[in-house]
């Protein structure tokens, strides 16, 4: 069936990098954007980037801009967050999730947490 | 970035009720709207997309109405399995997207 699976959260001092994958399985995933949503603490959903299709075009919330970088290996079917200078308030539950034609996210996995010691 | 208002944060109710949830957006967002429901623990679930299309699979009791910058999800009849928390979307200001703050549904 359709489904995406995080992986590579944990915890991380202030200012150290981490990276998050998604594998996809079920569908054609060349053929789909991806997003990363996050969930901090007690708060709502937070949009974090989006990536085409074909790798071509890439976006970020400016809270990450610069700092986090959003790719994928369309041959391993696998999305990735690479998560630089990493601070307090990065700590989250972070998502991927499938987009359909810039409308709505229709796939979403279960999540990883990150924790960024303050 | 386009705010996205939801209220209440928070709502008590009881199986068999009706539940309204509105969500209001800082400007004209036609009808990019989205709902999704979230458990903890649990992948977010699409429920309604474009103010008032059900996803595929969502139990009928879901709805959705509104365009411009008043929206409404409705859940007829609240099952024990729709105790949850609910939030909404716009995807009016592609390539960068919003969510509300969430509404969460207890049992009362």
């Amino acid at each position: 069936q359709v489904q995406l699976v995080e992986s590579g959260g944990g915890v991380v001092q202030p200012g150290r990098s981490l990276r998050l994958s998604c594998a996809a399985s079920g569908f054609t995933f060349s053929s789909y954007g991806m997003h990363w949503v996050r969930q901090a603490p007690g708060k709502g959903l937070e949009w974090v980037a989006v990536i085409w299709y074909d790798g071509t075009n890439k976006y970020y919330a400016d809270s990450v801009k610069g700092r986090f970088t959003i790719s994928r290996d369309n041959s391993k079917n696998t999305l990735y967050l690479q998560m630089n200078s990493l601070r307090a308030e990065d700590t989250a539950v972070y998502y991927c999730a499938r987009d359909q034609s810039r409308q709505y996210m229709d796939v979403w996995g279960k999540g990883t947490t990150v924790i960024v010691p303050s | 970035d386009i705010p996205m208002t939801q209220s209440p944060s928070s709502l008590s109710a009881s199986v068999g009720d009706r539940v309204t949830i509105t969500c209001r957006a800082s400007q004209s967002i036609s009808t990019y709207l989205n709902w999704y429901q979230h458990k903890p623990g649990k992948a977010p679930k699409l429920l309604i997309y474009a103010a008032s299309s059900l996803q595929s699979g969502v139990p009928s009791r879901f709805s959705g109405s509104g365009s411009g910058t008043d929206f409404t999800l409705t859940i007829n009849s609240l099952q024990p399995e729709d105790f949850a928390t609910y939030f909404c979307q716009q995807t009016y200001s592609t390539p960068t997207w919003t969510f509300g703050q969430g509404t969460k549904v207890e049992i009362k």
